[in-house]
């Protein structure tokens, strides 16, 4: 079963205006990572945040971890076009290496 | 250029065939994975290899067969017991036990003929 939950599925924007998807996950987490496929093409790692970290940045990338609730958020901020792509989180649990994914939220961004 | 590549981009498959999915990495990374991405869903772990001559069962592995002889390379077989095997194959590596981090290849799609 998968570990994360995107929230929303899926997400429409203007250019320019911010962009907010939630994870959501069941178990400890070692870290948590999100990452950014564009259609028909492989994942690419955006942000890694670990257990013991509240918030990342990166460029106009925030992320966000609460433990407590188990979830993440990632912002976009001043979104582009080209930011058109599905998001998803991925977690590494504290007992194994190997990372869950959910199963995206499909972001578009109209010029 | 280091990185994963993945062959064929498209690869069809007919009934009761076996078929072999390409993937070699040149990053010098311990860990290669095998996922499965179906439409408009996440990926799931087919198998993963932590070292040469090493490799688990993830959450999927009936029907799949892999092989780790090599670091650099990580082959993949959907066998003619996989009833399903219509979907997005993406391979990714990572240096085992840093973050887990993962660098994928481009991805293969296998299609039923």
């Amino acid at each position: 079963s998968q570990q994360g939950e995107e929230d929303p599925q899926a997400l429409s924007i203007q250019e320019g205006e911010n962009a907010t998807m939630n994870c959501s996950y069941k178990t400890s987490i070692n870290n948590l990572q999100w990452y950014r496929q564009n259609s028909g093409r492989g994942l690419v790692h955006l942000i890694l945040i670990r257990s013991n970290e509240r918030e990342k940045h990166s460029g106009r990338l925030r992320v966000t971890l609460d433990t407590s609730k188990k979830s993440s958020s990632l912002l976009i901020t001043a979104s582009r076009a080209a930011d058109t792509a599905s998001y998803f989180c991925a977690t590494v649990g504290t007992n194994a290496g190997k990372s869950t994914f959910g199963d995206g939220t499909t972001l578009t961004v109209k010029p | 250029d280091g990185g994963i590549t993945q062959s064929p981009k498209y690869l069809f498959r007919k009934e009761g065939q076996n078929v072999t999915l390409s993937c070699e990495q040149n990053l010098n990374h311990d860990a290669m994975y095998w996922y499965r991405q179906d439409p408009g869903q996440g990926l799931r772990l087919i198998y993963y290899s932590q070292i040469v001559n090493d490799f688990q069962k993830g959450d999927i592995a009936e029907g799949y067969s892999v092989s780790r002889e090599k670091k650099e390379s990580f082959p993949l077989t959907v066998t003619s017991a996989q009833k399903n095997p219509t979907a997005f194959y993406l391979c990714a590596s990572s240096i085992w036990g840093r973050d887990e981090k993962l660098f994928f290849g481009s991805g293969t799609q296998l299609s039923v003929l």
